[in-house]
């Protein structure tokens, strides 16, 4: 099978911009998770997708939203874009049925710089 | 609310030499998940072992295994014969399935690097 799919891989904005990043899970997977990945902050979960509606969802302000698409493919935007929004956003694809076997496959990320 | 940390942020090992990375969580929750991720220079991050907190036994997979302490709320990860393949940064992560806390958190990782 086919890995997740990222797109696009880097992207260069400047502030007030908005953006939106794509992610298409493995095949026959249901849930999409999206992740913020900085130096400073870490890892930062952002939120989760799972058959079109949003299970959970971190502590990000309303400027970063989601959704997910009848394919399950996950875009996420971001509004009014800040220069701390610069990092790497990384999308995660799992079954979704929440077993304990479930396993979290990782995209390669999309590496945002905000000038 | 759940917590993971990783207090070393960075270690070295020498090639074929043994190596652990320390973890430690914060949890209220009896049943959860423990993993350890790896995430290689070129970024993309692949799961290394997974615990599950009822499992008394320790988890292995071929040169990676984990020392589980409940109690103490510790998750450690070893690396036998290490390998310059090794070499990536490290996360530790929690996750239970229950609720709004269904979600993984991950410490701030640790950066291994491996000396031929």
């Amino acid at each position: 099978k086919a890995g997740v799919t990222q797109t696009p891989r880097y992207l260069i904005k400047t502030r007030g911009q908005q953006v939106t990043l794509s992610c298409s899970p493995i095949s026959g997977h249901r849930s999409v998770s999206w992740y913020q990945q900085t130096p400073g902050q870490g890892l930062q979960f952002l939120f989760e997708y799972f058959s079109e509606t949003q299970r959970n969802k971190g502590n990000f302000p309303g400027r970063f939203s989601g959704r997910q698409f009848s394919n399950s493919r996950s875009e996420m935007n971001v509004s009014t874009l800040e220069l701390g929004d610069s990092a790497l956003y990384l999308c995660a694809s799992v079954e979704g049925t929440r077993r304990p076997t479930d396993t979290q496959y990782f995209g390669p990320g999309t590496r945002l710089t905000v000038l | 609310a759940q917590t993971v940390t990783q207090s070393q942020p960075e270690m070295s090992v020498q090639e074929a030499e043994t190596v652990t990375l320390s973890c430690t969580y914060d949890t209220s929750e009896s049943d959860y998940y423990l993993f350890w991720y790896k995430q290689p220079p070129s970024r993309q991050m692949i799961l290394v072992i997974r615990q599950e907190a009822y499992k008394q036994q320790n988890a292995t997979e071929n040169r990676f295994s984990v020392n589980f302490q409940k109690a103490a709320k510790s998750f450690s990860l070893k690396i036998s014969d290490s390998q310059l393949g090794d070499a990536a940064m490290y996360f530790c992560a929690y996750r239970t399935y229950t609720g709004a806390n269904s979600k993984l958190t991950f410490g701030k990782g640790i950066t291994l690097s491996v000396r031929p």
